[in-house]
């Protein structure tokens, strides 16, 4: 069984400053990861995923995400956060040689304080 | 280019009624799915399709049967609504699913589903 863990409810950071949205994840073989974010009553839009190769995945709105294999993590990252950053993030696994169908994460309520 | 859209956008049913949602994508791809969204909980995989004319469980399956109507078209039926699957419906899709191989999925706006 395949499983991920978004360890805080909610991260709050002040506009400008760097900001980092962790996850963690478990499958029995190599996996494919993702991070979606989720605006106020709308569905989920896609902002990165590893699938092989380089370990540090850029995607979109400035977003980058480092895949560790060692620490079984793919935290989420932002140099300099916008208020409008402001969302629920949600982190997602697929093992390479499981069913379709992705795992998610219970999400991370990113707010940026102005 | 719509990418994947859903109907209805609300509805409310009275336990033990039945609907079908309807979910359909425009970008010509082979795998779609059901996700259910509750709070706190993430998102559920309910049914998925990886192809026309297959369909598959998730991770909660019980109460929900689907129909892959065509390449197009993915539905989701509720045969006997229960409050417990009050809930928001995501359909989404996916260009490719083979063994070892998946891209990335595109969702739709949702269905807000109430069950009194």
């Amino acid at each position: 069984a395949q499983s991920v863990a978004q360890p805080e409810d909610q991260v709050n950071v002040a506009e400008g400053n760097p900001l980092t949205v962790k996850c963690t994840y478990s499958v029995s073989g190599n996996p494919y990861l993702f991070w979606y974010v989720q605006y106020p009553n709308r569905g989920l839009q896609f902002l990165l995923k590893y699938i092989t190769g380089d370990n540090l995945v850029k995607g979109s709105y400035g977003f980058e995400a480092e895949f560790n294999k060692s620490q079984t993590s793919f935290h989420l990252k932002k140099p300099s956060a916008l208020v409008s950053d402001s969302a629920l993030y949600f982190c997602a696994v697929r093992d390479r040689g499981g069913a379709d169908g992705l795992t998610f994460g219970k999400g991370t309520h990113l707010i940026i304080q102005p | 280019n719509a990418g994947v859209t859903q109907t209805p956008k609300f509805q409310v049913l009275k336990t033990g009624q039945s609907m079908t949602l309807q979910c359909a994508q425009d970008m010509n791809h082979n795998s779609m799915y059901w996700y259910r969204q509750d709070p706190g909980m993430g998102l559920r995989l309910i049914y998925y399709s990886a192809s026309e004319g297959t369909t598959d469980k998730g991770e909660v399956p019980n109460g929900y049967n689907v129909s892959r109507l065509n390449k197009r078209e993915f539905s989701l039926r509720l045969e006997s609504a229960a409050p417990s699957q009050t809930s928001v419906y995501f359909c989404a899709s996916s260009e490719a699913s083979s063994s070892g191989r998946l891209d990335t999925q595109y969702f739709g706006p949702g269905t807000r589903l109430t069950v009194l």
